[in-house]
């Protein structure tokens, strides 16, 4: 069964203070892995995909890594609007086209 | 331009009742899902669609939920004697096609079940 972990549940940083959210995920194969950000009362805004180890993607202040057991989004001198859950998704190779969510990282930046 | 959009944004509804989820694609996607978000957590999977054909319901909780997409667009989720269990945010994506395409969600349907 495909597996997604992220840490930690919540992250309370101060404007301009840089950090990491992590995504480790167990899939049989990995067809690609997802990055989605939520605000509240709203729906996932989909961010980054990621299809192999090594690879890299960048938008503003965030990055997005992968390994062969997880990924990491890393936040470079976040801003307040920067504040929301952050979901991680893995889509696995095989038949099925259905990602599996983890339960997503709330982060909070202070002004 | 148009994104997935879900009607309607909010619904309360006594214990037994019927209840009717819209959901409106991205025009020209392919792929649709069905997901259940309770409070903290990530989106749960209930039911997939490729065009009109519904691929996969394995995660619809019983016998009481039903998806259906007639025309490969519109898609509804009808939930009947709905139980307090069910109170949820049901949400919507839809991709271009079948494979490691990203979804676009819609903004949910916010359920409470009195």
């Amino acid at each position: 069964e495909d597996q997604v972990t992220q840490s930690p549940e919540a992250l309370r940083l101060q404007e301009g203070e840089s950090s990491s959210l992590n995504c480790s995920y167990t899939v049989s194969g990995l067809r690609g892995l997802f990055w989605y950000r939520q605000d509240p009362g709203k729906g996932p805004e989909f961010l980054f995909t990621l299809y192999s180890a090594g690879e890299e993607k960048e938008k503003e202040r965030l990055k997005a890594t992968l390994t062969k057991k997880e990924s990491f989004l890393h936040i470079t001198a976040p801003k307040p609007e920067d504040s929301a859950t952050y979901l991680c998704a893995v889509q696995a190779s095989g038949g099925s086209y259905i990602p599996t969510f983890g339960r997503g990282t709330s982060l909070i930046v202070h002004p | 331009g148009a994104g997935v959009s879900q009607s309607p944004r909010y619904k309360v509804a006594k214990r037994g009742q019927d209840v009717a989820l819209r959901c409106d694609p991205i025009s020209g996607h392919v792929s649709l899902f069905w997901y259940q978000q309770a409070l903290g957590q990530g989106p749960e999977f209930l039911t997939y669609f490729q065009n009109e054909a519904q691929l996969d319901k394995s995660g619809l909780p019983s016998d009481r939920f039903f998806a259906e997409r007639p025309e490969g667009s519109v898609s509804t989720l009808k939930i009947q004697r709905t139980q307090q269990e069910d109170s949820a945010v049901y949400l919507c994506a839809s991709s271009l096609a079948a494979g490691p395409y990203e979804q676009y969600f819609g903004p949910g349907t916010r359920l409470t079940v009195t």
